[in-house]
């Protein structure tokens, strides 16, 4: 697509349900980048994909978070039994890929998912 | 210490100054920085990147690196109103990209 593209853009959930976050990323793009970020706050790494695969997972704040991306494509963000703190704007960005210091690395974002939850 | 740091601010400036932001890193192997600008309830743009020691200018945004010191900073030059939004700074370590807090700036008119 023409940029990337998030879903839902907006979630109200209960505590304690499951969530799932989707993102598009722009076509062809191979890294993937998740981020959350509070209202005020910024930008908290989650977990970055380089294809099929997530070389680094040290953001995920607890074993609820976990993500996905097949077909170096669409990637979904998930969040088990959901907790008030998790509350935030989820942020997806795709850039065409890790060749540092080509420009390449330049990450589009897209909209963000806010979710809340009560 | 985190991986990417900066003044939260916020930073207020009159129309016209000169506005200038400062970004700390702590990975020296880290070969790309960002400046990146994020308007209240928008998600973040790229507004210039730098990749080597030195100034790069861009309009009126002069991106500054000092790989010796590990510090990047952004000027803003003849500032705007409309420039008035979060500067996230950013980074690339051995994996993947790091942000700052981000520097709140306000430009009264």
């Amino acid at each position: 697509g023409a940029g990337v593209s998030q879903s839902p853009s907006n979630k109200v959930t209960e505590k304690g349900k499951d969530v799932e976050l989707r993102c598009d990323p722009i076509s062809g793009h191979t890294a993937l980048y998740w981020y959350r970020q509070r209202l005020g706050q910024g930008l908290e790494f989650l977990i970055y994909f380089q294809g099929n695969s997530a070389p680094d997972k040290s953001g995920l704040p607890s074993d609820r978070f976990s993500a996905e991306r097949t077909g170096e494509s669409v990637s979904t963000l998930t969040i088990q039994r959901t907790q008030q703190e998790d509350s935030a704007v989820y942020l997806c960005a795709s850039s065409l890929e890790e060749d540092r210091g080509s420009g390449a690395n330049v990450l589009t974002f897209g909209a963000g998912s806010r979710l809340t939850v009560l | 210490q985190k991986e990417v740091e900066q003044n939260s601010g916020p930073l207020s400036v009159p129309e016209g100054a000169i506005a200038s932001l400062n970004c700390t890193y702590s990975d020296r192997g880290s070969q790309s920085f960002f400046w990146y600008r994020q308007y209240s309830g928008k998600s973040p743009e790229l507004i210039m990147s730098i990749y080597s020691n030195g100034d790069k200018e861009d309009g009126r945004f002069t991106a500054q690196l000092n790989k010796a010191s590990q510090y990047v900073s952004l000027l803003i030059r003849d500032s705007q109103p409309s420039d008035s939004a979060t500067y996230l700074c950013a980074v690339i370590p051995p994996w993947d990209m790091r942000f700052g807090a981000g520097t709140r700036l306000t430009v009264k008119p």
